[in-house]
C-alpha cells in the first residue's frame, strides 16, 4: 500500500513569491493533517481536514496561507507571499478513525522549503 | 492540557536496551499516552500507543505506572539503525484536541 505521497520534496523560491505544496493521503484516510517543521524542533500542526471539513485551523496564519483539501482526498497548502522565517519542512500526515486511532498518524516524507 | 517533559539527548550502544522516560505529571483521566520516532529526512513514524500498564509490539515496549505520570518507551538491543529522534506525546480518547509534538528526545546508537 502506497504511503502518504508529498510534492515537491524540495522548493526554493525568493521571498515574496508564492508557493504550494501537493499533499495525498493514505487512501481511506478520512483525516488529513498539515504541519510545519522547523530545524530541531518537533512538528507544529498548521491544520487538520476530516473529510473535506478543515475542523482545526487555528495555528494556521491565515493572512498569508491558504488551505484546501476538495472531495476529501488531495490537499494543498498555499503560502502567499512567502517570507523568510518560511523556511521549514512542511510535513503532511493522514489517519483514519475517530478518538484514540487518529492518533496513529502516518507522515509523508515533507516538502523541504528554502525561501531566500 | 498534558505537558509532556522528556530528556532531550540519550547516547547508547548497540545491543544495548534503551529505556526513554516521559514525565507527564498532569496527565487527565481519558488521556492516551502515544510514541512517535522521526529519522533525519523522514516525517515521524508512530512507534506504539497505551494508556496503562504495558503495551508491546515487534518493535518497542511501553510502560505504564499506575499514577500515569509518566510513561516509559523501551527499545530492546537497539542497533545504529535506531538512532533517530523519540517522541512523547498525550492525547485525550475523543480525538479532538490534536496532538502537540515537543523537541523530543534525540537518541545515538553508537557501534
Amino acid at each position: 500500500e502506497a504511503g502518504v505521497v508529498q510534492s515537491p520534496r524540495y522548493k526554493i523560491i525568493e521571498k515574496k513569491q508564492p508557493v504550494a505544496f501537493w499533499c495525498n493521503p493514505i487512501s481511506g484516510h478520512n483525516t488529513l493533517y498539515w504541519y510545519l517543521q522547523n530545524l530541531g524542533q518537533g512538528p507544529e500542526l498548521l491544520i487538520r481536514y476530516e473529510n473535506e471539513e478543515a475542523v482545526d485551523d487555528s495555528q494556521l496564519p491565515k493572512d498569508r496561507f491558504s488551505a484546501e483539501r476538495l472531495k476529501g482526498v488531495d490537499s494543498t497548502l498555499k503560502i502567499q507571499p512567502a517570507e523568510l522565517g518560511d523556511s521549514a519542512v512542511y510535513l503532511c500526515a493522514s489517519s483514519f478513525g475517530r478518538g484514540v486511532r487518529s492518533y496513529e498518524q502516518y507522515f509523508g516524507p515533507g516538502t523541504r522549503l528554502t525561501v531566500t | 492540557l498534558a505537558k509532556t517533559t522528556q530528556p532531550i539527548s540519550m547516547d547508547s550502544y548497540e545491543g544495548q536496551e534503551v529505556n526513554i522516560t516521559c514525565s507527564h505529571n498532569n496527565i487527565a483521566t481519558n488521556d492516551y499516552i502515544t510514541w512517535y520516532q522521526q529519522f533525519p529526512s523522514q516525517g515521524p513514524r508512530f512507534i506504539i500507543q497505551g494508556y496503562k500498564t504495558k503495551v508491546t509490539n515487534e518493535v518497542a515496549s511501553l510502560f505504564i505506572p499506575a499514577d500515569r505520570k509518566s510513561s516509559t518507551l523501551s527499545l530492546p538491543r537497539v542497533s545504529l539503525s535506531d538512532t533517530a529522534v523519540y517522541y512523547c506525546l498525550v492525547g485525550e480518547e475523543t480525538g479532538r484536541r490534536a496532538l502537540t509534538f515537543g523537541s523530543g528526545t534525540r537518541l545515538q546508537v553508537q557501534p
